[in-house]
């Protein structure tokens, strides 16, 4: 079964603890993204990649940092620099970054205390 | 940069009705996109549109992409308890990321 897996489901961390979210695809897609959300709010992009090697800041890139070193895997690092880091992450990939379609995971929810 | 305003924020249905909702845009758009999130997962892609005047349907699912290019709507027809969730509008134009609308969430008539 193609899809995207993200793991953990549930992740809690202490304050000023760096804490890694991982991102796996098996669609064969070029592009992957992180979204954060809130409670009750809409989805805000993270980072995107385009392509094993590259990514780009989204609108809320600070406190974030990412890598692809492979074109199936896309983690996210939350930082102690990232100020409110408690929220729903969620991964997706597309075809190309050009494919308006994107797929979802499942989600990690983080709480940081 | 661009925004999606989508309304209801919130609605309530009775198993049987029919239901819509929408999505507007400051920006013209080539690509809308309606996801549904269930509580605690991630969207699932229920229709997408690529064509201004486009009707699509998806089950009991239909949605339009706005003739203007600036809106989209969907609509539920003949509810059932499932259909509760969070349901998304997202549109993109060339060169732009996809953007996202704030949700519109579907509770059911206690």
């Amino acid at each position: 079964d193609g899809g995207i897996t993200q793991s953990p489901k549930y992740l809690f961390r202490k304050e000023g603890q760096n804490v890694t979210l991982s991102c796996e695809q098996n669609l064969n897609h070029d592009a992957m993204y992180w979204y954060r959300q809130d409670p009750g709010q809409g989805l805000r992009l993270i980072y995107y990649s385009q392509i094993v090697n590259d990514f780009q800041k989204g609108d809320i890139a600070e406190g974030y940092s990412v890598s692809r070193e492979k074109k199936e895997s896309f983690p996210l690092t939350v930082t102690s620099a990232q100020k409110n880091p408690t929220a729903f992450y969620l991964c997706a990939s597309s075809v190309t970054v050009s494919s308006y379609e994107q797929y979802f995971g499942p989600g990690t929810r983080l709480t940081v205390t | 940069g661009q925004q999606l305003n989508q309304s209801p924020q919130s609605m309530f249905i009775q198993e049987g009705e029919d239901v819509s909702m929408n999505c507007t845009s400051s920006s013209i758009f080539n690509t809308w996109l309606w996801y549904k999130q269930d509580p605690g997962e991630g969207p699932v892609l229920l229709i997408a549109l690529y064509k201004a005047g486009e009707l699509t349907s998806n089950g009991r699912l239909t949605a339009q992409f706005g003739i203007t290019r600036k809106d989209s709507f969907l609509n539920i027809s003949a509810s059932i308890p499932s259909d509760v969730g969070i349901y998304f509008c997202a549109g993109q134009s060339p060169g732009n990321k996809l953007t996202f609308g704030g949700g519109t969430r579907v509770l059911v008539k206690p």
